[in-house]
């Protein structure tokens, strides 16, 4: 098993530009979130997403979207971006939501990240 | 709502030191308390959980314990290593709760 991936590793964007983080896992869960890492902040929640066609917002999700058309791929997109996303964007994944539970495998699987800086 | 504060780092120790990182929380209910640890250059994995009140959780010689009475799960090892340099975050979730609520982090820097 891959785990969770994610594409690119390190992105430059300039102001008002648009892109898209890709994230794939390939364990069959059914939950998918993305995080964003700032210095002194810990991890805030962009978006979830509970099972294909369904997406919801987190704590942060101004400026962002995403889809789930598969249960595999939760792709983030930044529509127009701004200085204030310079930031490391994690993509996880578990079998039940962030991963509480007591059994073994029952937590959230992170990607490596993705670095962006919006100039 | 549900908030988790650990100490604030950076945080340096030579080999075989004692490490100690304290983690209180705020929450309704009967949260789950994680640890996660983040080595330079990757995600997050899990390092140790706790699902109920007085349960150890511990992996890799670290161990925390989930206390109830004083809202803490500080994690705990006995003799540290070069290769435990990395981040860690503690992080409480609720059942039925979609996010993980984290910490700020704390860097830990072993020394030789």
């Amino acid at each position: 098993n891959a785990g969770v991936t994610q594409t690119p590793k390190f992105q430059v964007l300039k102001t008002g530009q648009s892109m898209t983080l890709q994230c794939a896992q390939d364990m069959n869960h059914e939950y998918m979130s993305w995080y964003r890492q700032d210095p002194g902040m810990g991890l805030r929640l962009i978006h979830y997403s509970v099972g294909a066609g369904i997406t919801d917002q987190g704590e942060v999700p101004n400026g962002y979207n995403v889809s789930r058309s598969t249960t595999e791929d939760f792709p983030l997109r930044l529509l127009s971006a701004a200085p204030s996303q310079t930031s490391v964007y994690f993509c996880a994944s578990s079998i039940n939501p962030a991963g509480v539970g007591t059994g073994e495998g029952e937590t959230q699987y992170f990607g490596p990240g993705t670095r962006l800086l919006v100039l | 709502g549900n908030s988790v504060t650990q100490m604030e780092g950076p945080v340096t120790l030579s080999e075989e030191a004692f490490l100690t990182i304290n983690c209180t929380y705020t929450a309704t209910g009967y949260p789950s308390l994680f640890w996660y640890v983040q080595y330079p250059g990757e995600g997050l994995q899990l390092l140790l959980k706790a699902t109920k009140a007085d349960d150890k959780g511990s992996n890799k010689g670290f161990e925390a314990t989930y206390r109830k009475e004083t809202t803490s799960f500080h994690l705990e090892k006995g003799s540290v290593q070069v290769s435990d340099s990395a981040v860690y975050f503690c992080a409480l979730g609720a059942v039925n709760d979609y996010k993980l609520s984290f910490g700020a982090g704390t860097t830990v820097t072993v020394r030789a």
